[in-house]
């Protein structure tokens, strides 16, 4: 079964500044990324997914991730983040139709 | 499309008394996930449906735990009997046949289930 690690679990940052949250996973077949972003009170929603081709992936309100498969890794960035960016961020790994997630990543923007 | 619809979204219920979540997937979607979000553990896979029949439910915690899937549109997780280690948000995701144009699993809203 698939797994994933996401670091730095709670992270606090001012607004304008750059944000990279890091997803590792392992998995020995083919996979599916994707980064859902959990806003205080709501339900999941997906920022972003990979599943072939440009490994640099463009998602929703200026998020982006790259796929580098050797490294096993999906990072989640932004170059400028807003007050409005204050969520829960979750890579999830999708193999065999099993979407596993990672821990998450609390994301604190002051303003 | 009215999405993944959860009900309740709230549920306080006394220790020992059966709780029913229900969950009505998106039309056309022939996967349907039930998931448990707590602080310690994160977000955790209970159990899976593809076409109707649950596939992996070596997430379900224990007995206490059954879910169903009489048709395509409609689940319920159920527990019984209800224990306060059981205070958590429940979610349930659907998704289309996993392929290249799909979007990966959608949402419903979560039932926060709370027992005292």
């Amino acid at each position: 079964a698939q797994s994933v690690s996401q670091h730095n679990h709670h992270v606090i940052l001012s607004e304008a500044a750059s944000l990279e949250l890091g997803c590792n996973y392992s998995y020995g077949g083919t996979v599916n990324l994707f980064w859902y972003v959990q806003y205080p009170g709501q339900h999941l929603q997906l920022l972003l997914k990979y599943f072939s081709g440009d490994p640099l992936v463009k998602g929703i309100k200026g998020f982006e991730a790259e796929f580098i498969k050797s490294k096993f890794s999906f990072n989640l960035r932004k170059p400028s983040v807003q007050w409005s960016d204050t969520a829960e961020y979750f890579c999830a790994v999708r193999g065999n139709n099993r979407l596993a997630f990672g821990k998450g990543n609390q994301v604190v923007v002051i303003p | 499309d009215a999405g993944v619809i959860q009900s309740p979204r709230h549920e306080v219920t006394e220790m020992g008394q059966e709780v029913t979540l229900r969950c009505k997937p998106i039309s056309g979607h022939n996967s349907l996930f039930w998931y448990r979000q707590t602080m310690m553990r994160g977000l955790e896979l209970l159990i899976y449906f593809n076409n109707n029949v649950p596939i992996d439910d070596s997430g379900m915690p224990e007995d206490r735990f059954s879910a169903k899937m009489p048709n395509a549109s409609f689940s319920t997780l159920k527990i019984q009997p209800s224990e306060p280690r059981d205070s958590a948000v429940y979610f349930c995701a659907s998704s289309p046949r996993q392929g290249a144009g799909d979007s990966g699993y959608t949402f419903g809203s979560g039932t926060r289930l709370t027992v005292v």
